[in-house]
């Protein structure tokens, strides 16, 4: 069946811009997670949804950074006023009910010049 | 603050040989432990997950081992092949909310 997708997977903006990255989960899914991955190191955890609900925000690194999840499905990571700093490699993954296991997308490549 | 440390930084192997790597953790207490693979330009694999009750955990030729006493964990990958050239992520786990904790990761090669 159809993984977890992302779009844009790249995505080249400049400083000052607000960027939108969507995530798909798998159908199903009930939880999805956000992460930022910066250059050879591992995902770092900015939030996650179960349903539509936010259960966990703490990892975004400042009010620059939002999500939603409107309707429990698809959702949304929203980068207002972009950084440099901001460049990473963006990863949602979703997981089934009462699952520890989850899946991850292709990510969304964000360069900020 | 939670932490997860991991070693080597980077590890080049034969095929066929055998491996071991390394994590620790100071995140107490903790739900989970996982060891992730990630190849080049994908996300992270989950290869074993085990509970703050488990000791060891096997995936066909990936063999985890928890030490909670100590909070260390290790990966062995056994008989290694070219395929298994990739990073390695330890994640572990709080039991309270999905804030899970990713350790940098160690970056295999194995070289024929």
């Amino acid at each position: 069946g159809a993984g977890v997708s992302q779009s844009p997977r790249y995505k080249v903006t400049k400083r000052g811009q607000d960027v939108a990255l969507r995530c798909d989960p798998i159908s199903g899914h009930v939880s999805l997670y956000w992460y930022r991955q910066a250059l050879g190191q591992g995902p770092e955890f900015l939030t996650y949804f179960n349903y539509e609900a936010q259960q966990d925000k703490s990892g975004l690194p400042n009010d620059r950074f939002s999500a939603e999840r409107p309707e429990g499905s698809i959702s949304t990571l929203t980068i207002q006023r972009t950084e440099q700093r901001d460049s990473a490699m963006y990863r949602c993954a979703s997981s089934p009910p009462g699952a520890y296991e989850q899946y991850f997308g292709p990510g969304t490549r964000l360069t900020v010049t | 603050k939670n932490q997860v440390e991991q070693s080597p930084q980077s590890l080049i192997i034969l095929e066929g040989k055998n491996c071991t790597l390394q994590c620790n953790y100071t995140v107490s207490p903790f739900s989970n432990l996982r060891w992730y693979k990630q190849d080049t330009g994908r996300g992270p694999v989950s290869l074993t997950i085990m509970t703050f009750s488990e000791n060891t955990k096997s995936n066909g030729r990936y063999t985890a081992t928890l030490d909670a006493d100590t909070k260390q964990s290790s990966l062995h990958i056994t008989a290694s092949q070219l395929s298994d050239s990739a990073s390695y992520i330890c994640v572990v786990s709080p039991p309270y909310g999905q804030n899970f904790v990713f350790g940098p990761g160690t970056r295999l090669s194995v070289l024929p």
